[in-house]
């Protein structure tokens, strides 16, 4: 059974950092594109990131260039986003997804990260 | 890096048809046929309805439906349920990003 299970999410102050994790199983990791959305309270859904298979090309949403790093461990079955200088805005739910758009998209349930001001 | 334009709002009553509009721009929607359509409902994570414009995959039932003109892709849901009361969301393929649409809230009358 595919599983995407997000951690790290929680209460951070602004300009602080927080480290998401994404563990995967019941696929081949490390042949899937996997991204990160997110959703503000009561809003739309938001593309942040994405990954290639490899970990070798990463591409970020205009609003958190700079400041997010999304990596992967293969070997670890694990996609990471690292948040820096955190703003207001940046409070939602992020959700960890493999290959967004495509077949076999599949989400996990999301991590809240709240940050305060 | 603009959302995608969807009416904030769409209605039916059970039985009838309802189609949500997703208007980009041909860097977006225009220029790719990687438009995926998503149905949420409220604490759930979203669930792929429509990938590639209207291909569906298995278990979504037929009565949901894709397609795109130009610019604007669709998605049609016909013979409304009252399961399908949710938020809609298109996302297009852009390049090297993905870009949602701003979302359609679909109510079952």
């Amino acid at each position: 059974e595919v599983q995407l299970v997000e951690s790290g999410g929680g209460l951070v102050q602004h300009g602080g950092s927080l480290r998401l994790s994404c563990a995967a199983s019941g696929f081949t990791f490390r042949s899937h594109w996997m991204h990160w959305v997110r959703q503000a309270p009561g809003k739309g859904l938001a593309w942040v990131s994405r990954i290639n298979p490899d970990g070798g090309d990463t591409v970020y949403a205009d609003s958190v260039k700079g400041r997010f790093t999304i990596s992967r461990d293969n070997a670890k079955n694990t996609v990471y986003l690292q948040m820096n200088s955190l703003r207001a805005e940046d409070t939602a739910v992020y959700f960890c997804v493999r290959n967004l758009i495509g077949p076999e998209a599949y989400w996990g349930q999301g991590t809240l990260v709240t940050v305060s001001s | 890096q603009s959302a995608l334009t969807q009416p904030p709002s769409a209605s039916g009553s059970p039985g009838q048809s309802v189609t949500i509009s997703c208007t980009g721009t041909s860097s977006d929607v225009g220029g790719y046929n990687y438009v995926s359509w998503y149905q949420q409902h409220p604490g759930k994570a979203p669930k792929l309805m429509i990938y590639e414009v209207s291909k569906r995959p298995s278990g979504v039932p037929d009565r949901f439906s894709g397609s795109k003109s130009g610019n604007t892709a669709s998605l049609t849901v016909s013979g409304l349920q009252a399961e399908d009361e949710a938020d809609y969301y298109c996302i297009s393929y852009a390049g090297s990003n993905s870009v949602f649409g701003t979302g359609t809230k679909v109510t079952v009358l």
